[in-house]
């Protein structure tokens, strides 16, 4: 079955530095997804990107992320500046058609720890 | 605003024994709801969904839920619970702005499933 991949699993940064967290969707789908978890916390929706854009953020999603699909494969996630609230699993999503009736297969997430 | 409940945060059920895992949701239009299982270091595995049609959905791994319209509520069943179910489960509703089919996902803060033997 196909798989949505998710690297690394898990990272460590300082507190200011940036990251960026990489995924691979699933090769036939067009609309791709990030979503975040603080510990104990709801799984939040971050962005949409389709068609090399972005069709939707929400308030999370500031001036300190950005998303990005180099190279026709990879979609990352960039935090410039890191800050200790950014610790969370962070989980890559992609979908076929972006139609919420097929729902999305996501990715196992890479556990970000900022100190 | 759309919002979804999962008022469990932690159960406890025997093997062998009967589950119900609640959600309940906001949303002011027919949602697209959904219930997805996370196994430890896994990802977000969908185990079913429902938008249209019979109210009750079958899903992977022998789980059921029923869409309750009058109660805001898609709660997860399974009659007969295996030590491998042991996950934690979220509850999520898909949110367009627009009323259309293309949207995000709002889930609840789950469900995590502990089994005895």
């Amino acid at each position: 079955e196909p798989e949505v991949t998710q690297t690394p699993s898990h990272q460590v940064t300082q507190m200011g530095q940036e990251v960026i967290l990489r995924c691979v969707p699933i090769s036939n789908h067009l609309y791709f997804y990030w979503y975040r978890q603080i510990l104990g916390q709801k799984v939040e929706f971050l962005v949409s990107f389709y068609n090399n854009e972005i069709s939707e953020k929400s308030e999370i999603f500031d001036d300190q992320f950005s998303v990005e699909r180099p190279d026709g494969s990879n979609f990352t996630l960039k935090i410039r500046s890191t800050k200790l609230e950014d610790s969370a699993m962070y989980f890559c999503a992609s979908s076929e058609w972006g139609n919420l009736g097929h729902g999305y297969t996501f990715g196992s997430g890479t556990r970000l720890t900022v100190v | 605003a759309q919002s979804v409940t999962q008022p469990d945060i932690h159960i406890t059920v025997s093997e062998g024994a009967s589950l119900e895992l609640r959600c309940n949701y906001s949303y002011g239009a027919t949602p697209y709801l959904f219930w997805y299982v996370q196994s430890p270091g896994q990802g977000l595995q969908l185990l079913l969904k429902y938008f249209s049609g019979d109210t009750l959905v079958q899903g992977i791994k022998g789980f059921e839920a029923e869409f309750k319209r009058s109660q805001s509520s898609f709660n997860l069943r399974k009659p007969s619970v295996h030590w491998s179910d042991a996950a934690e489960y979220f509850c999520a509703v898909g949110a367009s702005d627009y009323g259309g089919s293309q949207g995000n996902l709002i889930f609840g803060k789950g469900t995590k499933l502990s089994v005895k033997p």
